[in-house]
């Protein structure tokens, strides 16, 4: 148990259908992240919420959009995907100095979920 | 560009060995660097983090170190373990941001 949960943990759609990722955390941090995991590809930023306002958006197509409710949620919601887009997807959190002032420390994940579209 | 370069071949070792599995970097600066542990289909999870003052770092059987002049990590596994069969990946911040840059990883396989 990481503290971070994510459902659901696998997801199968058609191109055209719109579906949620969803995160939540339970460790009292202020940052929460969506990173994408291609097979034999590096871990891939892709948004980053600090104090549930968005301050890294790391050139995604807007088929992804996320979503920061509160300090312990984090949303990815995804509609009419390329099977490229097949991957599992990442959300993680940690503590945060603020807006502008980057994070402490290390990055806590969730165990993803795992995308594939058809 | 900036680039993280791990070993993409597997690593294959004897148990009761150490495993070193290296991390390279270029046209970057860090102001610290952090190893991740990632088992199959699982999320990783953090191991140690080394600033770019410190030259090693130790926690139980792990040992990092970082050389910022070569632009290099080490990252030794002692008295390895079957156990300690997954995937390594390095990753690099700079200070006052959020993105961290990760490598892709490098496998282990320790045998019985």
């Amino acid at each position: 148990e990481t503290g971070v949960t994510q459902t659901p943990r696998h997801l199968v759609m058609g191109m055209t259908n719109k579906k949620s990722l969803k995160c939540e955390q339970h460790l009292g941090h202020n940052a929460m992240y969506w990173y994408k995991q291609s097979a034999k590809k590096p871990l891939e930023l892709m948004f980053v919420y600090s104090l549930e306002e968005r301050v890294e958006n790391n050139s995604v197509p807007s088929r992804f959009s996320p979503e920061c409710p509160n300090s312990s949620h984090l949303f990815l919601h995804l509609h009419t995907l390329q099977p490229e887009d097949s991957a599992l997807y990442l959300c993680a959190s940690s503590q945060t100095r603020g807006l502008a002032g980057g994070r402490t420390g290390e990055l806590f994940f969730g165990e993803g979920s795992r995308l594939t579209v058809l | 560009s900036q680039k993280i370069e791990q070993n993409s071949e597997a690593l294959n070792i004897q148990e009761g060995k150490t495993a070193t599995l290296t991390c390279n970097y270029t046209n970057y600066s860090p102001a610290y660097l952090q190893w991740y542990r990632q088992d199959p289909g699982r999320g990783p999870v953090f191991l140690l983090l080394i600033r770019e003052n410190e030259k090693e770092k130790r926690k139980e059987r792990l040992k990092v170190t970082f050389d910022t002049t070569l632009k290099q990590s080490l990252f030794h596994i002692t008295a390895s373990q079957p156990a300690d069969s997954a995937t390594y990946l390095c990753a690099l911040d700079d200070t006052g941001g959020f993105k961290t840059i990760f490598g892709a990883g490098t496998r282990l396989f320790v045998k019985a």
